[in-house]
């Protein structure tokens, strides 16, 4: 069965540019999660979708959205690019079970660069 | 606010030794604990993930133990090796968010 996949892996930006990032999930997962990581802040909860439904958000500016799509592929947007946006930006997918948190699995990355 | 510790933040070791990482979380209102390992530039591997329910986890040289009333979890590796040297990454979870520590750095020498 194939991993979490993201695409693409790597990303060159300017400041002020926006961004789209991809995540395909495991088959038959329907829970899809993005992380930022940074050497400062370390991993931070961006957002978490089900069913094309935003259930969880974290801390982020408005400027960072998602979408989830009905096979469960899910993108990310970051408009108006900053400097400290750059980061790597982790993508996870889980097999919902109701009313359990279950095992998550992670993509390998998307780093994203703004210059 | 769950807030989560690990230590140490680094570790230096020779190979075959067994080693402890420790994980320390705030709110005990969780549902359960993975474990992860992350390698340079790379995404998470999921190592271990423990119901609440549980207290240890195991998958060969590996086990995990998890104390929701104390907010502990530690992860024992046993007769390291030079490919167990990576970051290593505790995250309670709470619906389906995970909260992370900021690892701890694991150096095997040969």
């Amino acid at each position: 069965k194939a991993g979490v996949t993201q695409t693409p892996r790597y990303l060159i930006k300017t400041r002020g540019q926006q961004v789209t990032l991809s995540c395909s999930p495991i088959s038959g997962h329907r829970s899809v999660s993005w992380y930022q990581q940074t050497p400062g802040q370390g991993l931070q909860f961006l957002f978490e979708y089900f069913s094309e439904t935003q259930r969880n958000k974290g801390n982020f500016p408005g400027r960072f959205s998602g979408r989830q799509f009905s096979n469960s592929r899910s993108e990310m947007n970051v408009s108006t690019l900053e400097l400290g946006d750059s980061a790597l930006y982790l993508c996870a997918s889980s097999l919902e079970a109701s009313g359990a948190a279950v095992e998550q699995y992670f993509g390998p990355g998307t780093r994203l660069t703004v210059t | 606010k769950q807030e989560v510790t690990q230590i140490p933040a680094a570790l230096s070791v020779p190979e075959g030794e067994n080693l402890v990482l420790n994980c320390s979380f705030t709110d005990s209102a969780i549902y359960n604990l993975q474990w992860f390992r992350q390698d340079p530039g790379k995404g998470l591997t999921s190592l271990l993930l423990i119901q609440s329910s549980q207290r240890e986890q195991t998958s060969g040289r590996l086990n995990a133990s998890l104390d929701k009333s104390s907010g502990r979890s530690t992860l024992y590796i046993a007769a390291s090796q030079p490919g167990d040297s990576a970051t290593y990454l505790c995250a309670p979870i709470r619906g389906q968010k995970l909260v992370f520590g900021q690892g701890t750095r694991l150096t095997i020498n040969p």
